[in-house]
């Protein structure tokens, strides 16, 4: 089954350590999002790929990079984790708008993150 | 940026009974999408429904989207049912191909046996 697949599917940290979480798709989708969602809180987005262009939200803090090597995969680097970036963090992807609506978003399971 | 509410924050049943959950958004949609997300944090997409009904065994959704709201229904509830729903969107007029989801603060639905 095409899918959305992250790993580890738990990571644990030391403060101040960087952090790397890994997402791959074999939906061959062109848009792929990186959420942050803490605890008893709704997602939010950090940012996300269309194709191989960058698009950062505003308030994302520079501590939180992207990479996208292929369209399979995409990667969330933590530079610095603080106590406060412990979450569960969620990768998505979808297809490219569809008229003038955008597509369906497809979450995988995510990455908890625990610092120490 | 848009907003999303969702209501009732918390909704605790008996097994069997029927819910309606509610999400209001402060502005147009060009994607709606509501979630089921099980104890081990995985979003479960129930629906894309940026307009219209549509239904899915027990489950049915509603968006009228010229009065900016969309419904949930869940019928003849489960114990698997329990979880927190999340409705999120994208905002018609943020521009760009494509864009993250805005998410409600969910609702937290607990069902008991």
């Amino acid at each position: 089954d095409a899918m959305v697949i992250q790993n580890p599917r738990y990571q644990v940290t030391q403060f101040g350590k960087p952090v790397t979480l890994s997402c791959s798709q074999t939906l061959n989708h062109n848009v792929m999002y990186w959420y942050q969602q803490k605890s008893s809180q709704a997602p939010k987005l950090l940012f996300h790929y269309y194709d191989k262009d960058f698009n950062n939200e505003a308030d994302t803090p520079d501590n939180f990079q992207s990479r996208r090597p292929n369209t399979s995969f995409c990667f969330l680097d933590i530079r610095s984790p603080g106590l406060g970036d412990a979450a569960m963090y969620l990768c998505a992807t979808s297809r490219d708008r569809q008229g003038d609506y955008t597509d369906t978003q497809y979450f995988g399971p995510g990455t908890r993150l625990t610092v120490l | 940026g848009i907003q999303v509410e969702q209501s009732p924050p918390d909704l605790i049943l008996q097994e069997g009974a029927n819910s309606t959950l509610r999400c209001n958004f402060s502005d147009s949609v060009n994607n709606l999408q509501w979630f089921h997300q099980n104890p081990w944090g995985q979003l479960i997409n129930l629906f894309y429904i940026p307009s219209g009904t549509k239904q899915n065994g027990r489950l049915s959704a509603t968006t009228v989207a010229t009065e900016r709201y969309s419904l949930l229904y869940i019928s003849s509830s489960q114990t698997t049912d329990s979880g927190v729903y999340f409705c999120a969107v994208t905002n018609l007029y943020s521009g760009g191909g494509a864009d993250g989801l805005t998410f409600g603060k969910g609702t937290h639905l607990i069902i008991q046996p």
